[in-house]
């Protein structure tokens, strides 16, 4: 069975700093898709990035990147500049090619302070 | 366009009631899965539609809980005899419908039974 762990329960960074957030996984599978979603207060699950398994290159979406190590099952996140609004609930996802459904980790609380 | 959006925002019911949960789909997405979020966790699967019928019903607790898609849009979930381990954010998401497509996100209906 697949599972996403991220064992970072809480983090915090000064505005303008970067950030890491870890994200390790587990399956047997070589297709597969990760992504890193991003919950405020308000609720709505927002997509910040994703990386394709089959790609080398590591996904970039403006301040945000991922250091994807496929050998190591890794898919941390960096958020450079941090901003106020970046402040919220980080969750680490995988698809896989097979089977429709996100499992997530149990999420990383990010506060950014000014 | 328009987003996912779910409805009601907030639903509070007594222990042995039924309710109904709806979603509405981003226009076109053929793809539609409802997950349940518990205080401090991350979104876990329930069910999958493609279309109108259920791909993958695997992650619903038990026969409590049914959901239906029966035009292939708007879906509604179904919970009978409601517990109070029931209390949560349902979380609806649509696709276009491809494996690999990325999920997007309503803003969820809390469910709180007391």
């Amino acid at each position: 069975a697949q599972t996403v762990t991220q064992s970072q329960p809480e983090m915090s960074v000064q505005e303008a700093e970067t950030v890491t957030l870890s994200c390790t996984y587990d399956t047997s599978e070589s297709n597969y898709y990760l992504f890193w979603y991003k919950q405020p207060p308000s609720r709505q699950m927002i997509l910040v990035i994703r990386q394709e398994a089959y790609k080398q290159q590591n996904a970039t979406e403006n301040r945000f990147s991922v250091n994807f190590q496929k050998a190591a099952k890794s898919f941390s996140l960096k958020i450079s500049d941090s901003q106020l609004g970046d402040t919220a609930m980080y969750f680490c996802a995988f698809h896989s090619g097979s089977q429709g459904n996100l499992i997530f980790g149990k999420g990383t609380k990010l506060s950014v302070k000014p | 366009g328009a987003g996912v959006s779910q409805t009601p925002s907030n639903k509070v019911t007594e222990k042995g009631k039924y309710v109904e949960l709806r979603c509405d789909p981003i226009s076109g997405h053929t793809a539609l899965y409802w997950y349940r979020q518990s205080l401090g966790q991350g979104p876990e699967f329930l069910i999958y539609f493609q279309g109108t019928g259920a791909a993958d019903d695997s992650g619903l607790p038990n026969d409590r809980f049914f959901a239906v898609r029966p035009e292939g849009s708007v879906s509604t979930l179904k919970i009978q005899r409601t517990e109070r381990g029931d209390s949560a954010v349902y979380l609806c998401a649509s696709s276009p419908g491809g494996a690999a497509d990325t999920q997007y996100f309503g803003p969820g209906t809390r469910l709180t039974v007391l």
